[in-house]
């Protein structure tokens, strides 16, 4: 079974220039995430999608941050234009989803990782 | 808000020694998760607890949910240099599922 696919896996930017992430999920999987991570922390949630649906972007700094997951299944995340605390490791992740009480488990993918200069 | 803790942050070990993380929410949990991720890598799904007072084993690895769903602890016994690299618990709460992630324990293994 493929994983959650990421690109790109490195990306190098000045600030104020923008950037684009994309993920790909496990087939089939309607929850996918975005999370960012910084050097030495835990994940903070960006944006929840259930399908092509927001759950939850209460975490997202809208004034710069994008995402979108047309036909509900792959998604980008864009940032424009960056600031140098933009420098972290951005994770996608997905879920089966679905009607359950619980989450159920979040495969990652490999990230992006951001360095903005 | 709603806040998970983890502690300790840090955790140096002789191997073959064990080691305890802790994780207690501010409010009621309906599940909690556990992952790992190594040194450069991504987080990994370990397990999931949803009842209360559950323990499960994977292994030398031992998780618990306490009674009142607010805390849970990941025991591992013997360590080995394999253990090594941050774990985290993530507690499920509200009615979107939403996962709140604890900061993390980095766990070091001495040879």
């Amino acid at each position: 079974e493929a994983g959650v696919a990421q690109s790109p896996r490195y990306k190098i930017i000045e600030k104020r220039q923008s950037v684009a992430f994309w993920c790909n999920p496990i087939s089939g999987h309607a929850t996918l995430y975005w999370y960012q991570q910084i050097l030495g922390q835990g994940p903070k949630l960006l944006i929840q999608f259930q399908n092509n649906g927001v759950v939850d972007d209460s975490q997202l700094p809208k004034d710069r941050f994008s995402a979108e997951r047309l036909k509900g299944v792959d998604s980008t995340l864009k940032i424009q234009p960056a600031k140098l605390e933009d420098s972290a490791v951005y994770l996608c992740a997905s879920s089966l989803g679905g009607g359950g009480a619980h989450t159920g488990e979040l495969f990652f993918g490999e990230g992006s990782r951001l360095t903005v200069l | 808000g709603q806040q998970v803790m983890q502690i300790p942050q840090y955790q140096h070990v002789q191997e073959g020694e064990d080691f305890t993380t802790y994780c207690n929410s501010s409010t009621t949990l309906s599940n909690i998760q556990w992952y790992k991720q190594r040194p450069g890598g991504h987080p990994v799904f370990l397990i999931q607890l949803v009842k209360s007072g559950e323990v499960k084993k994977q292994k030398r690895l031992t998780f618990q949910f306490g009674e009142a769903k607010k805390n849970s602890s990941l025991h591992i016994t013997a360590t080995q240099t394999t253990d090594v690299g941050t774990y985290f618990c993530a507690g499920g709460a509200g009615n979107n599922r939403k996962l709140i992630w604890g900061l993390g324990t980095s766990l070091a293994v001495n040879p």
